[in-house]
């Protein structure tokens, strides 16, 4: 129930082209879901997140669609560049309240998705 | 305004051997949080700290502790390495409590041979 199932694994992209990713969840206690951007021999960059509340979220040539009812979210990379060339890995958090009125900062992630971007 | 600070970025040990990984949070994020990255395994919580205390711990041995100081920076601990241990060590901070943007570290990368 703690899983956060994403796909495709891999993704080849045409220069111009979306490129698009899923994940899944099970916890309906997740509430926070965010996606991160790792490049070789870095450290994963926060992209772009989204709360329950909104079923869409969009920054520049990123967009995160949510469907609550489906426990499903996706990123979507508009005109998709050759430096998009990436991993991508969705995640997703819960407040938990059982001892502490703030939550926990702990993120279950994606097994992640290898993104390349063909000139 | 500086980024998450890791240190050292690379570490070769020795079966058995312990390591200690340090963290320096952003300036002004009390959170810690610990994330173990392998092929294999992808990237896994190992777990956070707020205001000095351990909040929630991943599905870890023992062998994995870690600890955070009055000004936030943490650090763990591997004791007994093994060679399945080899991985990719990342901290991300968070301004914390609750979940919020956790910016990652770019890491310490450990070898046990």
């Amino acid at each position: 129930q703690q899983q956060v199932k994403q796909s495709p694994q891999s993704l080849i992209v045409q220069k111009g082209g979306i490129s698009i990713i899923n994940c899944a969840y099970e916890n309906t206690a997740f509430d926070y879901f965010p996606w991160y951007q790792q490049f070789p021999g870095k450290g994963p960059a926060l992209l772009i997140a989204i709360r329950p509340d909104v079923s869409e979220k969009k920054e520049g040539r990123f967009t995160i669609s949510f469907n609550k009812s489906a426990k499903q979210f996706s990123l979507h990379i508009m005109d998709s560049q050759p430096g998009d060339s990436a991993t991508y890995f969705c995640a997703a958090s819960a407040l938990l309240t059982e001892r502490f009125s703030g939550g926990y900062n702990k993120l279950i992630f994606g097994a992640g998705t290898r993104l390349a971007v063909h000139p | 305004k500086a980024g998450v600070t890791q240190t050292p970025r690379y570490l070769i040990k020795t079966r058995g051997q312990q390591v200690t990984l340090s963290c320096s949070p952003i300036s002004g994020h009390r959170s810690v949080s610990w994330y173990q990255q392998t092929p294999g395994q992808g990237l896994q919580f190992l777990f956070e700290y707020f205001s000095e205390t351990q909040r929630n711990k991943g599905n870890f041995p023992g062998r994995f502790s870690g600890r955070q100081f009055s000004n936030s920076r943490s650090e763990m601990n591997v004791s007994t390495l093994e060679l399945g241990d080899s991985a990719l060590y990342l901290c991300a901070s968070s301004m914390g409590p609750s979940p919020t943007e956790a910016f990652f570290g770019q890491g310490t990368r450990l070898t046990v041979v």
